[in-house]
């Protein structure tokens, strides 16, 4: 089975200021990598995924990811954060599709935290 | 994409009752997913349920405990049975979209048990 470590509970940030949330996984065959945004008392939006191809993926809201494999890492960037950026951050991985559908497993999140 | 709903959006439970959860997609889909947050904490997959069959269950969670109906493409719902303080909790549901790894949440239904 796959675990998904996210290795900052909590990144505290200033405004504009670049940010790169970590997530590490356990090695597997082929994974598939997701990034989800939870803004307060709502469900989780989907920021961007890697499913195979350029390891660097570009997602909604101005993130991106990376994707290095010899590293089993996925971690989340952006170069300039908002206020609106507070969130809490979450990172799951794949092994694909079985007969119970694509089963997520999730990090233990990261809450981001951008200050004036 | 996929909209979904859930009801209620939060309730407030005495231990020992049950409460039933709604979830409604504006799509039709083959793979349902019920989630659980807790406090502060990740998400933790309950069950999947897809249409035309027996919901599959996570090792920690049984039936008798969380039982899942699915009577059509577009719905399903989770039910909280005879609940305790330890069930309090944030109760997402997830579909998943035919030939598509990405799945799409709802609101998710905030969940406090006295």
């Amino acid at each position: 089975a796959q675990s998904v470590t996210q290795l900052d509970s909590q990144v505290p940030v200033f405004e504009e200021a670049p940010v790169e949330l970590r997530c590490n996984y356990s090695s597997s065959v082929s994974v598939y990598l997701f990034w989800y945004v939870q803004y307060p008392n709502q469900g989780l939006q989907l920021l961007l995924k890697y499913l195979s191809g350029s390891t660097l993926v570009k997602g909604i809201n101005g993130f991106e990811a990376e994707f290095n494999k010899s590293q089993t890492s996925f971690h989340l960037r952006k170069p300039s954060v908002h206020i609106s950026d507070t969130a809490e951050y979450f990172c799951a991985v794949s092994d694909g599709h079985n007969n119970a559908g694509n089963m997520l497993t999730f990090g233990g999140g990261t809450r981001l935290m951008v200050k004036p | 994409s996929a909209v979904i709903s859930q009801k209620p959006s939060r309730d407030i439970c005495q231990r020992g009752t049950s409460l039933t959860i709604q979830c409604q997609v504006d799509s039709q889909v083959t793979m349902m997913f019920w989630y659980r947050q807790q406090p502060g904490q990740s998400l933790t997959l309950i069950a999947t349920a897809n249409q035309g069959s027996e919901a599959t269950y996570e090792s920690g969670f049984v039936i008798d405990k969380f039982p899942i109906s699915r009577p059509n493409l577009t719905f399903s719902t989770l039910t909280v049975s005879n609940m305790s303080p330890e069930d309090s909790s944030i109760y997402l549901c997830s579909v998943e979209l035919a030939d598509s790894y990405e799945q799409y949440f709802g609101p998710g239904t905030r969940l406090t048990v006295t």
